[in-house]
């Protein structure tokens, strides 16, 4: 009965390697969100989906591409690989907008 | 002035001690302000959080004191147990659009010794 889901939980590629993250969530929230915490753990907004639409899209390398299958997944592509983002990665969902936000376990991705 | 600073960024507390964390904001426009609790390798999870219109929010041990005036909201932890050790996030945002974000803080690292 997770709410909040993300695979893989470990990531480990190399330099210029494409790579996916996969979010599910079963809490019937509208709306979803990408987050990155880096080595410091500071905790910054990458993009936002509500209802399948992209709502928030923060200055990001566009390496980085959200898609949105359905209101239930978010997914993030990261293109081209780079040491600097190396961190771990946040899905996270909100049943009204920016409250009250549910986040999953995080995906540790090293780049190599 | 989109800014949360959090304080301190560590702090070491023994068993059945109090454990304050302090937030201070610019943004006037804030109305909403939650409290995160973070495991080593978990995500941030909800723990409490208050609106502005409140100066304190109770919930069980854990308790937000929110000072208006001053712009500042601080987490007090009454009765610290060694499970509570954790990294804690005060976050903030001005609501109530999609397009609105949760601002976090810089965190800090609470440790609980028996």
């Amino acid at each position: 009965d997770t709410a909040v889901s993300q695979t893989p939980k470990y990531l480990v590629t190399q330099m210029g390697n494409d790579k996916s993250i996969k979010c599910e969530q079963n809490l019937g929230h509208d709306t979803m969100y990408w987050y990155k915490q880096d080595s410091k753990k500071f905790l910054k907004i990458m993009f936002s989906y509500n209802n399948k639409e992209l709502i928030i899209n923060e200055t990001v390398p566009n390496r980085f591409s959200p898609k949105s299958p359905d209101k239930a997944h978010l997914n993030l592509h990261i293109n081209s690989l780079e040491l600097g983002d190396s961190a771990v990665y946040f899905c996270a969902s909100s049943p009204q907008p920016p409250y009250e936000q549910y986040f999953g376990p995080g995906t540790r991705l090293t780049v190599t | 002035q989109q800014q949360v600073k959090q304080s301190p960024q560590s702090l070491i507390v023994q068993k059945g001690g109090i454990s304050i964390i302090n937030c201070a904001y610019e943004n006037t426009a804030f109305d909403y302000f939650p409290w995160y609790q973070q495991f080593p390798g978990k995500g941030p999870a909800l723990l409490i959080a208050i609106r502005p219109d409140v100066s304190e929010k109770k919930e069980g041990r854990f308790t937000i004191s929110f000072n208006k005036s001053a712009k500042q909201f601080s987490l007090h932890i009454m009765d610290s147990q060694p499970g509570d050790s954790a990294t804690y996030f005060c976050a903030a945002t001005s609501g109530p659009y999609n397009t609105d974000k949760l601002i976090f803080g810089t965190g800090t690292r609470l440790q609980v010794f028996p």
